[in-house]
């Protein structure tokens, strides 16, 4: 069965410092990955998908995230942090077949303090 | 192009009611998807529908019900509420179908249901 870890529950990264968020995954066959964010009361907002191609994928508001096959992992970057990325991460396979049900991880709590 | 349209975005229930929670998609959108969200469960996949067909269901009681119109609206249906569906409801769509379509789902804001 598909699946992703997020095996952290909160990242704490100062203003200005570069972050990471953590994902690995275990699939069978070619992985479709995904990272959101969450925003306090909202709804989740696509940042950026690895399909196929390079393994550096860039997304939206400079996350950019990293497919590493060998390891099976798919961290989420970004060079610079800012107060505003504060709020939760999730990481997302798709599952196998024509529908497009997502697998989501549990959440890392990203907290860039000033 | 306007968003996924959820409605209503806040409820209050009692145990024992049951709720409908309805969901517009993004235009041109066919593939419709409900998620559930929990502190505990974090965030599970309830049921997807595409023209109307239920395409994949997730492990949720017979109590969870939903369906999809002609023109792509969804609603979801819960029966006899329980304390433990207290919940953020978020539906999500994608354009379906396709090689051209990675899957990628738009999220609307959700549903915050309350049982009392």
């Amino acid at each position: 069965a598909q699946s992703v870890a997020q095996p952290e529950d909160q990242v704490n990264v100062a203003e200005g410092n570069p972050l990471t968020v953590k994902c690995t995954y275990s699939v069978s066959g070619n992985p479709y990955l995904f990272w959101y964010v969450q925003y306090p009361n909202r709804g989740l907002q696509f940042l950026l998908k690895y399909i196929t191609g390079d393994n550096l994928v860039k997304g939206s508001y400079g996350f950019e995230a990293e497919f590493n096959k060998s390891q099976t992992s798919f961290h989420l970057k970004k060079p610079s942090a800012l107060v505003s990325d504060s709020a939760l991460y999730f990481c997302a396979v798709r599952d196998k077949g024509s529908s497009y049900k997502l697998i989501f991880g549990s959440g890392t709590r990203l907290l860039v303090r000033p | 192009k306007a968003g996924v349209t959820q409605t209503p975005r806040y409820l209050i229930k009692t145990r024992g009611q049951q709720v409908t929670l309805s969901c517009s998609p993004i235009s041109g959108h066919r593939s419709v998807s409900w998620y559930q969200q929990t502190p505990g469960q974090g965030l599970q996949f309830l049921f997807e529908y595409f023209s109307e067909t239920q395409r994949n269901k997730g492990n949720f009681p017979g109590r969870f019900s939903g369906r999809q119109f002609s023109n792509s609206r969804s609603e979801m249906n819960v029966s006899t509420l329980e304390l433990g569906d207290s919940a953020l409801y978020l539906c999500a769509s994608s354009p379906g179908g396709g090689s051209q379509n990675t899957g990628e789902l738009f999220f609307g804001e959700g549903s915050r249901l309350t049982v009392l």
